[in-house]
């Protein structure tokens, strides 16, 4: 079974700018949750879906969006890029409550 | 406060020896689980073990073994013989299962170097 899957692995952005992130699950899994991870801030939860719901949001500006599609891939939007919105996003999916499979990240840079 | 507390920034140990990695976590709720991951430089974080709240048997997972005290609120990473390929950044992390709220919340990490 193919892993989580993230497009693009790196990505390089201007203050103000937007951008989208994509997600694709785990065959069958229709859990997705996306992290951000930072030097400073360690690794902090964005938000989850399930069966294209939000289920769970984490505490981050309104500038952070998602959307889960209906073959379960999911996108993450950031509007507005920050400086400080530099870091290593990481999408993972699950089947059951017991582990998160995680994909290998996509590395946004803001300059 | 902190719900998950990882003591130790970094670690050295000789290769094939054993190594224990320290994991404290603070929660009210009954049902929880536990998770530890493994982070090389690469970035992908790669599940290693779980235990859940209600089990009453420390989990293993081939050289990985978790020490799961529940009263301490302790659930420590246990690598047995430990090998170079183990050099990386270690995260625990736990999911408190009660409604609208199943998130994984991430300690600080350890990054644990094997030395030849």
């Amino acid at each position: 079974k193919a892993g989580v899957t993230q497009t693009p692995r790196y990505l390089i952005k201007t203050r103000g700018q937007q951008v989208t992130l994509s997600c694709s699950p785990i065959s069958g899994h229709r859990s997705v949750s996306w992290y951000q991870q930072t030097p400073g801030q360690g690794l902090q939860f964005l938000f989850e879906y399930f069966s294209e719901t939000q289920r769970n949001k984490g505490n981050f500006p309104g500038r952070f969006s998602g959307r889960q599609f209906s073959n379960s891939r999911s996108e993450m939007n950031v509007s507005t890029l920050e400086l400080g919105d530099s870091a290593l996003y990481l999408c993972a999916s699950s089947l059951d409550r017991e582990r998160q499979n995680f994909g290998p990240g996509t590395r946004l840079t803001v300059l | 406060a902190q719900k998950i507390t990882q003591t130790q920034p970094g670690m050295f140990v000789q290769e094939k020896e054993a190594v224990t990695l320290d994991c404290t976590y603070d929660t009210s709720d009954q049902s929880y689980g536990l998770f530890w991951y493994k982070q090389p430089s690469s970035g992908e974080m790669i599940f290693l073990i779980y235990q859940g709240s209600y089990d009453e048997q420390n989990a293993t997972e081939g050289r990985y073994s978790l020490n799961f005290q529940k009263a301490r609120k302790s659930a420590n990473l246990v690598i047995s013989a430990s090998q170079l390929g183990d050099s990386a950044m270690y995260f625990c992390a736990m999911r408190e299962i009660n409604f609208g709220n199943e998130k994984l919340t991430f300690g600080t990490g350890t990054r644990l170097t094997i030395i030849p």
